[in-house]
């Protein structure tokens, strides 16, 4: 079974421009999340979306958005890049809504590194 | 602020020592994940503890959720170099979906 799909593997872009990552769910899952993993700094979340709606958005400015797509898979824009956005971006699935009280472990692709010069 | 306070953060050990990783917070987690990640690649999950005072066991890997499911911890015996890696615990609270996670354990063994 294949896991979890990200691209590009590495992303290369300068101040102030757009950023565009994408993810492929697990086959059969339908919750997507997004992390940002920094130096130093953990894995933060960003994004939660689930049949197609943004579910929860962790602390991040506005200009962090995505989408996901009738196929499950997600998009995750971020405009108006800044050097501090230099990091790597994971991608999660998960097999459930995450309704209350259950818990729904969360896989993870390889990661896309975004590098801002 | 929900926080999830891992330590060490490094540990750099011989082959065959053993060791444990600490995972505390003060917030009840429905459930708590253990990953390991390699350098530039995204996490794998290792195991999911979700009954307070569960023990589970992975080879040389023991896993233990506490009694009240505020913390946890990671003990690896007789530690080998294919150990080596960033260990990450995540809660899970019930609403949300996120994960929280901790800082990591930056895990060494030497041959």
């Amino acid at each position: 079974e294949a896991g979890v799909t990200q691209s590009p593997t590495h992303l290369i872009k300068t101040r102030g421009q757009q950023a565009t990552l994408r993810c492929s769910p697990i086959s059969g899952h339908t919750s997507v999340y997004w992390y940002q993993q920094a130096l130093g700094l953990g894995l933060q979340f960003l994004l939660w979306y689930d049949e197609g709606e943004e579910r929860n958005r962790g602390n991040f400015p506005p200009r962090f958005s995505g989408r996901q797509f009738p196929n499950y898979s997600s998009e995750l824009n971020v405009n108006a890049l800044e050097l501090e956005d230099s990091a790597l971006y994971l991608c999660a699935s998960s097999g459930t809504s995450g309704i209350q009280g259950s818990y729904n472990e969360q896989f993870f692709g390889p990661g896309t590194r975004l590098t801002v010069l | 602020t929900q926080l999830l306070e891992q330590s060490p953060q490094f540990l750099s050990i011989q082959e065959g020592e053993n060791l444990t990783v600490y995972c505390n917070s003060s917030s009840v987690f429905s459930s708590l994940q253990w990953y390991r990640q390699e350098p530039g690649e995204g996490p794998v999950l290792l195991v999911t503890v979700v009954t307070g005072g569960e023990v589970k066991k992975l080879k040389r890997l023991t896993f233990q959720f506490g009694d009240a499911r505020k913390d946890s911890s990671l003990h690896i015996t007789a530690a080998q170099p294919g150990d080596t890696g960033l260990y990450l615990c995540a809660g899970r609270y019930n609403q949300g979906g996120k994960l929280i996670f901790g800082q990591g354990t930056e895990l060494s063994v030497k041959p």
